[in-house]
């Protein structure tokens, strides 16, 4: 069965440092990756998502993600946190078993640090 | 406005009360969902309809049923509500537009419930 694993239930970064969120992936298969945020009682907001091609996907707000086929992992970074990155993100793998599904990760609480 | 609809937003129910949770897209989109999303457990898929007049159990369904009701609307509900149930409940519908690049969810806002 398709999963990921966020490994981390929270990650605390200063604001202005780089910041990394990390996802690892278990697919049979090419995997469809992706990222979603929310915001404090908010919905989910789709940030980036890789299909094929560059390993490097750049999404909204300035974050990109990284996959790494030999290292099964997907980590969502930014160069520069801001205050108003703080959210819970959520790592997500399609799961194309018997039907066409998306998987999510338990998420990562990001907090950013003024 | 295009997108997933989601009602109520809010709702709080006694133990062993029934509600139906809706969700309505007007996307054309085939396959719709209902996740839970509880602390520390991320979202975890309750039922699915992968087309109109099909449905599919998740990975958490006991104490739901659903009903597909046509190609737009889908819905979730408790029959005899639980604390257990407690959650944030939230609908979405998949595209398969554009070929690959064009796959993801649209999500809803929403349902926040809470059981007494």
């Amino acid at each position: 069965a398709q999963s990921v694993a966020q490994p981390e239930d929270q990650v605390n970064v200063a604001e202005g440092n780089p910041l990394t969120v990390k996802c690892t992936y278990s697919v049979s298969g090419n995997p469809y990756l992706f990222w979603y945020v929310q915001y404090p009682n908010r919905g989910l907001q789709f940030l980036l998502k890789y299909i094929t091609g560059d390993n490097l996907v750049k999404g909204s707000y300035g974050f990109e993600a990284e996959f790494n086929k030999s290292q099964t992992s997907f980590h969502l970074k930014k160069p520069s946190a801001l205050v108003s990155d703080s959210a819970l993100y959520f790592c997500a793998v399609r799961d194309m078993g018997r039907d066409d599904k998306i998987i999510f990760g338990k998420g990562t609480r990001l907090h950013i640090l003024p | 406005n295009a997108g997933v609809t989601q009602t109520p937003k809010f709702q709080v129910l006694k133990t062993g009360q029934s509600m139906t949770l809706q969700c309505a897209q007007d996307m054309n989109h085939n396959s719709m969902y209902w996740y839970r999303q509880d602390p520390g457990m991320g979202l975890r898929l309750i039922y699915y309809s992968a087309s109109e007049g099909t449905t599919d159990k998740g990975e958490v369904p006991n104490g739901y049923n659903v009903s597909r009701l046509n190609k737009r609307e889908f819905s979730l509900r408790l029959e005899s509500a639980a604390p257990s149930q407690t959650s944030v409940y939230f609908c979405a519908s998949m595209t398969m537009g554009q070929g690959a690049s064009g796959y993801g969810y649209t999500f809803g806002s929403g349902t926040r419930l809470t059981v007494v």
